[in-house]
């Protein structure tokens, strides 16, 4: 079966220092994976996505996801952490074996302090 | 531009009452979906639509309704059998289902209060 799980439910990091935000799947299928943003009451936005490519994937706002396979890991980061970061992030899967079903993780909430 | 509308932002529904939740998607989208989110969850399927007049049911169907009958719109009713409706409900699209590596887009979202 397939999975995701995000192995923390709370990051806080001070403003300018790095953010590291962890994600570990489980797939039968060569999978895609997404990190998405949420900002309070708000829908989701595409950070990136990783699609058998490159297994360093850039996104915006100064993201990154690494794809280890060897770890099945697909963790987030970004060097330099700005206030405007502060929301809910979720790591998702796309299996495509029969139809193109997308499978959430739980969140991380990204909290930025001064 | 081109994108999801959800309406309405915020939602209240006496005990007992039907709603619907409105989306419109203007991306040409073949596929759209609804999902619920609670606190402290990631987001939950509850139905899926492939392609016009066509819908399937997700995890947590039970107490919701949709139809597909234009592709720009699909509508989910909540319907008095759902027990705990109170949540956040999110509304996606994207490009032709069995389509792979095609991430979704979202509306802003619904957040549905019973009171």
């Amino acid at each position: 079966a397939q999975s995701v799980t995000q192995l923390d439910s709370h990051v806080s990091v001070s403003e300018g220092t790095p953010v590291l935000l962890r994600c570990n799947y489980s797939s039968s299928y060569s999978p895609s994976l997404f990190w998405y943003v949420q900002h309070p009451n708000k829908g989701l936005q595409l950070l990136l996505k990783y699609t058998s490519a490159a297994t360093l994937v850039k996104g915006i706002n100064g993201f990154e996801a690494e794809f280890k396979k060897s770890e099945t890991s697909f963790h987030l980061t970004k060097p330099s952490a700005h206030m405007s970061d502060a929301a809910e992030y979720f790591c998702v899967v796309s299996v495509s074996g029969g139809y193109n079903k997308l499978i959430f993780g739980a969140g991380t909430r990204l909290a930025v302090h001064p | 531009d081109g994108g999801i509308t959800q309406s309405p932002k915020y939602l209240f529904r006496k005990e007992g009452q039907n709603v619907t939740l409105s989306c419109e998607q203007n991306l040409n989208h073949d596929a759209m979906y609804w999902y619920r989110q609670d606190p402290g969850q990631g987001l939950r399927l509850i139905y899926y639509s492939q392609i016009v007049n066509d819908f399937q049911k997700g995890d947590i169907a039970e107490g919701y309704s949709v139809s597909r009958e234009k592709k720009e719109s699909f509508p989910l009713t909540v319907t008095s059998a759902q027990k705990n409706p109170t949540a956040f409900y999110l509304c996606a699209s994207s490009i032709p289902f069995r389509a792979m590596n095609t991430e979704a887009f979202f509306g802003q979202g619904t957040r549905l209060t019973v009171v």
